[in-house]
């Protein structure tokens, strides 16, 4: 069974800067996962940031941005505002039309 | 502008049976994959079950494989999920969402419905 590992809690100060990841219990991420990034706040439906790795979904501003660190797939979000305070999805394709979710990152603002 | 709009949630009982359907609108619905993805109450995200555009190729998670039936109507622009066996823990909101360019369902959601909850219980 896959395992896809996110940081369960992250704090940023206001204006800061913060790179939250996305990696796989056994394995590398790279570019033929199609990592995605979803923002969601409580009690709304999910909103896309982030697909194929690096490609801003439409009317996302360039605060956020994706990429493969290391052996990790990364959101950074700068510039920190307060309603960025979220919880944070990534999602990988493993291959066979499976994809599988991260467990989220719930991202404070402080 | 691209609309999801998720229908047919409800509550059933164990063992019962629903048929979500998820219209869409605003693109050229039978160029992309469309997926399911649940929400359990307080949980996570979940990936449920994608399909082609073409209809052709369907994939479930191993919680739903053989339970759930994904299919979709390109001539109606609509999605459907047939839930079958239903338990306790498929208790959730079901949400649908979009390939964001492909027609092979690989690289990711977007956008997303408003979901439609599903309870089940007795």
């Amino acid at each position: 069974q896959t395992v896809v590992t996110q940081e369960p809690s992250f704090s940023v100060s206001p204006g800061g800067a913060v790179t939250l990841t996305c990696g796989l219990a056994s394995g590398s991420v790279s570019t033929s996962h199609y990592p995605s990034w979803y923002q969601q706040t409580p009690g709304q439906a999910p909103r896309t940031l982030i697909y194929t790795t690096n490609t801003r979904s439409s009317g996302v501003p360039d605060r956020f941005s994706g990429s493969i660190l290391g052996n990790k797939a990364a959101l950074t979000i700068t510039g920190a505002q307060a309603d960025d305070e979220s919880d944070y999805y990534c999602v990988l394709y493993m291959g066979s039309g499976i994809s599988v979710f991260g467990g989220g990152t719930k991202l404070t603002v402080l | 502008e691209v609309q999801l709009l998720e229908s047919g949630g409800g509550l059933v009982q164990p063992g019962g049976s629903l048929r979500l359907s998820c219209a869409a609108s605003g693109f050229t619905f039978s160029s992309y994959a469309m997926s399911w993805v649940r929400q359990a109450p307080g949980k996570g995200l979940e990936w449920v079950s994608s399909i082609s555009s073409s209809g052709g190729s369907a994939y479930y998670s191993d919680s739903v494989k053989g339970r759930f039936t994904i299919s979709r109507d390109n001539s109606k622009s609509t999605l459907y999920l047939q839930m079958n066996s239903l338990r306790a823990e498929d208790t959730a909101l079901f949400f649908c969402a979009k390939d964001p360019i492909s027609a092979a369902a690989k690289r990711g959601f977007d956008p997303w419905g408003l979901g439609t909850l599903v309870t089940v219980s007795s």
